[in-house]
Order: structure tokens, then sequence, then C-alpha cells
């Protein structure tokens, strides 16, 4: 069974940072593309960044609204996708999701499987 | 504002047929067949249920169908079930900087 379970939310001021975590299983993490999605409150979704599956150079895609502010990355060896939040926003707080790309390798932008999300309240 | 154009809410009695549109553009919607739909119940994860404008994954019922005309793409629910009651998100690639964008999402009640 496919699980991703995501850790690390909180409540962080503006301009302060955060270091978001996906523990993935039940399959061959290291082949598939992996991405962020988050969710404001009683509000729609949005992509943020993805990381592409091995064999395709370790390639990293990221939503205008971040670029320069974070960066995702991922560790194979414990299964385990990240996203460092920097300079954060108000409108930064969001549910933010890992989610499972069906591609393998290169992202083909399908989230297959999602976690249950973890919170981030910009806030001073 | 979202990318791609949804209506908020749509509502069918149990058993009949909907359909919510997702409104795009010739660098969306329009330009690539990568048109996909998730289901989200509140407070849970979004579930995938349409991939490649027209494809249901392993599992999804085939209660739910999707196409594609121009720049608008469609969700089709035959056969509305209570349990269909979520809110609804269609998702394109786009050519641009942002690879990928969402709806803004549409309310499903079941009367």
């Amino acid at each position: 069974e496919v699980q991703l379970v995501e850790s690390g939310g909180g409540l962080v001021q503006p301009g302060g940072s955060l270091r978001l975590s996906c523990a993935a299983s039940g399959f061959t993490f290291s082949i598939y593309a992996m991405s962020w999605v988050r969710q404001a409150p009683g509000k729609g979704l949005e992509w943020v960044s993805g990381f592409s599956g091995s064999g395709s150079g370790g390639s990293t895609y990221y939503a205008d609204s971040v670029k320069g502010r974070f960066t995702i990355s991922r560790d194979d060896s414990k299964n385990t996708l990240y996203l460092q939040l920097n300079s954060l926003r108000a409108e930064d707080t969001a549910l933010y999701y890992c989610a499972k790309d069906l591609g393998s390798s290169w992202p083909v932008y399908y989230f297959d499987y999602w976690g249950q999300g973890t919170l981030v309240t910009v806030s001073s | 504002q979202s990318a791609l154009t949804q209506p908020a809410s749509v509502s069918g009695s149990p058993g009949q047929s909907i359909t919510i549109s997702c409104t795009g553009t010739s660098s969306d919607v329009g330009g690539y067949n990568y048109v996909s739909w998730y289901q989200q119940h509140p407070g849970k994860a979004p579930k995938f249920i349409i991939y490649d404008v027209t494809n249901r994954p392993s599992g999804v019922s085939n209660r739910f169908s999707g196409s594609k005309s121009g720049n608008t793409a469609s969700l089709t629910i035959s056969g509305l079930q209570a349990e269909d009651e979520a809110d609804y998100y269609c998702s394109s690639y786009t050519g641009s900087s942002s690879y990928v964008v969402f709806g803004g999402g549409t309310k499903l009640t079941v009367l």
C-alpha cells in the first residue's frame, strides 16, 4: 500500500523558514517523480514544486510564486522528499501535500497518491 | 484567480448526470491532451480520477468520464450517488514556466 506521510509544518513568522518532509513507503520511491501541492484554507489546489525520478538527472521544477524561495530535494536512501521554505510570506499559509507522480523519471504532473498534508501558517 | 476556470458549484439529484466544465487557453487545456481531474471530500486529500483527458485510473468507477473540446475540458458523473458529493478540481499541463495549473474547484451537491 502506498503511503505518504508529511511532517514539519507549523507556525512561523513572516520572513522565517521551515523544512517539510514526506516519508514514502509501499512503492519504489527512487524511480518516481514527486511533487508538493498546497491548498490555502478554503481555497483550491496549487502545484508548488516537483523533483524528477532517478535516471533523469535530478531535475527540479518550481511554480513562479515560490521560485527562489523554496527548494525541493529528495533522499532516495531514506525514501523521503523534502521542501525547504525560506522567506515565508502570509500568502504561503496552506496545507502542503506531498504527491506521487504517475510517471517514472520525468514528471507527467498526474498525482496518483497524496499524503494527508502538513499545515504551514505564516503569521506574526 | 486560478489559471483554469470552473463553475463554483453544481448540483444534481441521485441517479442523474452532471457535467463540470474546466476552461483554459490554447497554452494549457487547448494545447495539450494532459488534463486530469481530482475529487476531494471535506478534510481529505484529493483523489486522482481522470488523466489524459479521458482515462480512468484503476479502481475508479466508470460513472466518471472526461472529455475535451477546444480550450474546455469536462468531467461527467453519471448515476449520481450521495458519496459523489465533494469538490472537484481539473488540472492541465501548461507549456509555460508554471508547468501545471489547477482550476479553482467545483463543489458538487447531491440533492
